[in-house]
């Protein structure tokens, strides 16, 4: 099973600073991962496909880089809105990331 | 618009069966795959299967094979998951979600069934 790290698990940051979350894999996938992020009681929402393609509808401050093992979501300029956990998820065999909160610092 | 409408919330006791539906409108309902997911509480989210809308094909993760059935209703635009031989830790919330066969991300999510597994 290919298994997926993310870094760090918490992030403390403010409204307005770039922020950037670390996702490896155990084996390559290409670029076949995907960034979600999820509110509380919420289902997950798709952000990233193909490592950098940007989902219709979200905003361009949030964009995706990488490929083969290490992969990056980042958050340019960090709006209230994107409070957050934050998964990665390879769909090679679907197996996803332990989740990175982002928090109010 | 295109969305996932799952089945409300579930409490069974240890041993039993549950099974949640996921009904699909605003596409083609036999073009997609549906996922399922599932997240414990405070867990990362975890594959369970998927079932091919139009032939009816399945997948499994391996961790849930031999107690996880998925089957849709094409008439009924309707994906089915049931869980068998439930236990405490099979609690959590499960999420229905469109996706591809073979691999592939998911654009649409259902807003998830919590099951509660309980004595």
């Amino acid at each position: 099973d290919i298994q997926m790290t993310q870094s760090p698990s918490t992030l403390s940051a403010s409204v307005g600073d770039r922020v950037t979350i670390t996702c490896r894999a155990s084996q390559s996938i290409s670029n076949w991962l995907a960034w979600y992020q999820q509110k509380p009681g919420r289902a997950p929402k798709l952000l990233i496909y193909k490592a950098s393609s940007l989902e219709s509808g979200v905003p361009s401050r949030f964009s995706g880089s990488g490929s083969g093992t290490e992969f990056t979501l980042t958050i340019s300029s960090l709006q209230p809105d994107d409070f957050a956990t934050y998964y990665c998820q390879q769909y090679n065999s679907y197996s996803f990331g332990q989740g990175t909160k982002v928090e109010i610092k | 618009q295109v969305q996932l409408v799952q089945s409300g919330a579930e409490v069974k006791k240890p041993g039993a069966s549950v099974k949640v539906s996921c009904k699909a409108s605003g596409y083609t309902f036999t073009t997609y795959a549906i996922h399922w997911v599932r997240q414990a509480p405070g867990q990362r989210l975890e594959w369970m299967g998927w079932v091919n809308g139009g032939d009816g094909h399945t997948k499994y993760s391996q961790k849930f094979q031999g107690r996880v059935t998925i089957t849709r209703d094409t008439s009924a635009n309707t994906a089915y998951m049931e869980l068998s031989s439930l236990r405490s830790e099979d609690t959590a919330v499960y999420y229905c979600a469109r996706g591809f066969t073979g691999s592939g991300w998911y654009g649409v999510w259902g807003k998830g069934t919590t099951v509660t597994v309980s004595s």
